[in-house]
């Protein structure tokens, strides 16, 4: 079993939908959390980084993590073409050499 | 600051020879990663290394070696190509001083065929 499992999509929406990406885990020993986002033919870029519980906020994005749950969420608030990219999430444990481990990704396409 | 560079972007391989795959970031980080990314699929490591002359295997390294001399330069060598290494290569790099030492920084890719 995968350490890290991503809901596999595609996931098609229109223009300012709410998303909800989300991400389960296994490892109690992680504590960072991160969301990438890549654009096709492109390498990933860093979206969304979080320590530990709670939740994070950037504009229309909002990260979620609850590690009682082992289970963290992305939601893109009104959501444009522009976010048409696939979504990684990430996590990594303490003192593990920067090593994340990542899910396979999700694939969104928000149609105008 | 240019980031994570690699070259080439695009190179087609025939079974048995080899090639060097260039990674070089100017972000004074110490921590540098290879992964691959098979279509559809995740980003699986490689190898990685926490600093100059130190390199460790990740996941997936069979048919695969580094070198790192610089802190800028991280190669990946293959050697023997088979029709399996055929994949987009992504080199990565973070800081370990950081309060943000989990997040990575990527280069654009190298497509690599292997025919």
């Amino acid at each position: 079993q995968k350490e890290v499992e991503q809901d596999p999509g595609p996931l098609s929406v229109p223009e300012g939908a709410i998303v909800s990406l989300n991400c389960t885990y296994s490892n109690s020993a992680f504590q960072y959390f991160m969301w990438y986002r890549q654009y096709s033919r492109k390498g990933p870029e860093l979206l969304m980084y979080t320590y530990s519980s709670g939740n994070k906020e950037d504009g229309r994005f909002t990260a979620q993590v609850d590690k009682s749950s082992k289970y963290i969420s992305l939601f893109i608030r009104d959501s444009q073409p522009s976010d048409s990219a696939t979504y990684l999430c990430a996590m990594s444990a303490r003192t593990n050499a920067g090593k994340s481990t990542f899910g396979d990704g999700t694939t969104l396409t928000v149609k105008p | 600051n240019a980031g994570v560079t690699q070259t080439p972007k695009f190179r087609i391989l025939k079974i048995g020879q080899s090639m060097t795959l260039q990674c070089t970031q100017d972000m004074n980080h110490n921590y540098m990663y290879w992964y691959r990314q098979d279509p559809g699929m995740g980003l699986k490591l490689i190898y990685y290394s926490v600093g100059a002359g130190i390199t460790d295997k990740g996941e997936v390294p069979n048919g695969y070696n580094v070198s790192r001399s610089t802190t800028e330069d991280f190669p990946l060598r293959l050697e023997l190509a088979a029709p399996s290494q055929t994949s987009v290569y992504f080199c990565a790099s973070s800081y370990s001083r950081s309060a943000e030492q989990e997040t990575q920084y990527f280069g654009p890719g190298t497509r690599l065929l292997v025919l």
